[in-house]
């Protein structure tokens, strides 16, 4: 079945730039999405890019995606300690349903 | 704004016991869905559904059941609690053509 990988930690200094990667396994995903979740909340999106696209920029966010590869990325510019958070890859296949990876932890030391 | 609000931000029950937690979204969404949120797992959708009365059922729905009797309210049941069912519920609602899924808060419920 569809699956999607993240690694679990991620620690940067401020300032430097964080590069979150991510893997799925489903070749029919239509979109791909960054999830972010703060300590005690739900999850709040912070970009998509739908699965046509290479690159996709957003203020201090830039995603990349290799489609023959299956590896989605999410840059972080100029990392700040409000950047520290939980960060949910999800994939979206032919479905409504989202197959979200194990997520990220970023950690942003001074 | 979107809102997706949950019936209880903490839960704590006891092994056996009847659980239900409650969604509710103002947007007028057609899909609302459960997940529930472990460590090291990510989040895993236990049921869904894209209309009333209509649900599917997820990648682990053993042990829990789901209600939607209106658009706006979709319910999880935990039909008796067990300890490895204690966790953060977390329910979301979307459009049926939208990339988007809204997330409400959560429920972090334990079993004891």
């Amino acid at each position: 079945g569809e699956d999607v990988e993240q690694s679990l930690f991620l620690s940067v200094r401020e300032g430097d730039s964080s590069v979150i990667n991510c893997t799925y396994t489903d070749s029919s995903s239509t979109y791909l999405y960054w999830y972010k979740q703060e300590p005690g909340a739900g999850l709040q999106l912070l970009t998509y890019i739908f699965s046509n696209m290479d690159m996709k920029q957003d203020q201090r966010l830039t995603v990349l995606l290799n489609k023959k590869d299956k590896h989605l990325s999410l840059r972080i510019a100029d990392t700040q300690t409000g950047d520290s958070a939980i960060y949910f890859c999800a994939e979206r296949g032919n479905t409504d349903k989202l197959i979200f990876g194990t997520g990220t932890r970023l950690q942003v030391f001074p | 704004d979107v809102k997706v609000t949950q019936s209880s931000r903490y839960l704590v029950k006891r092994t056996g016991e009847k659980v239900f937690l409650e969604c509710v979204q103002d947007m007028d969404h057609e899909n609302m869905f459960w997940y529930r949120q472990d460590p090291g797992l990510g989040l895993r959708l236990i049921y869904f559904s894209y209309d009333v009365k209509m649900k599917e059922k997820g990648d682990i729905p053993e042990g829990y059941s789901v209600s939607r009797e209106k658009k706006e309210r979709f319910s999880l049941i935990l039909e008796s609690a067990s300890t490895n069912q204690t966790s953060m519920y977390l329910c979301a609602s979307g459009r049926s053509i939208s990339y988007e899924q809204y997330f409400g808060p959560g429920t972090r419920l334990t079993v004891t």
